[in-house]
């Protein structure tokens, strides 16, 4: 499953939104109705961190600025109110079918 | 806390054979699959395979396949990932990942000669 996101970059004024998208090139729902689609985070030198599982549910510790949503072949991550802690890159990444797959991320940068 | 710790960076010759561990803690090692990603420069993140801590059992990346093996201690809570036959194309940083959420902190490999 090939995972395609846009845009490759957006520049953000600090307090104003953003979003971003990822496209699958096939339906990311399983045979039971479950949808394993993620949003990560990545700082410069840092590992990934989960924001967003399974579409639209925020993990353990996450802001509320951040929300996911979508279904089928389309999804997108919004943030509300950028802060300067939530520039780096921005990957999807499905783990409906193996193997896992991650988009080539939107770099979100500060104005 | 989950905590998972990774091996430190490597630098190794082309042709060798690369393994890193990733101990787990603060998490039940044996009830989630524990992956590994590779994050080459310039490149999308990759998985390169699965553990099943609980029975060993393993699934890897069609591209990796035939050189890399993948095992799970769990006496000591520990994964391991061996990558053979190694080349330039295999510098990069490299990830465990518990059940699809908690990332190790990564494992800088450089190969060259």
């Amino acid at each position: 499953i090939v995972l395609t996101q846009s845009p490759l970059s957006t520049h953000v004024t600090l307090g104003q939104p953003a979003s971003m998208s990822c496209t699958s090139s096939e339906s990311l729902e399983d045979s039971d109705g479950n949808t394993f689609l993620s949003w990560l985070h990545q700082r410069p030198g840092q590992p990934p961190r989960l924001l967003i599982y399974k579409i639209s549910k925020r993990f353990s510790g996450v802001p509320d600025r951040f929300s996911g949503s979508g279904a089928g072949t389309d999804f997108t991550l919004n943030i509300t109110r950028v802060e300067a802690e939530d520039v780096g890159f921005y990957y999807c990444s499905q783990a409906t079918q193996v193997p896992l797959t991650f988009g080539g991320g939107t770099k979100v940068e500060i104005k | 806390e989950v905590q998972l710790v990774q091996s430190g960076a490597e630098v190794k010759k082309p042709g060798t054979t690369l393994k890193i561990s990733c101990k787990v803690s603060g998490y039940t090692f044996s009830d989630y699959y524990l992956h590994w990603i590779q994050q080459a420069p310039g490149k999308r993140l990759e998985w390169m395979g699965l553990v099943d801590p609980e029975d060993g059992e393993t699934q890897y990346a069609e591209k990796f396949q035939g050189r890399i093996t993948i095992t799970a201690d769990t006496s000591s809570d520990t994964a391991y990932m061996e990558l053979r036959g190694l080349s330039s194309d295999d510098t990069a940083v490299y990830y465990c990942l518990l059940s699809r959420a908690y990332w190790g902190q990564g494992t800088q490999v450089l190969v060259s000669s």
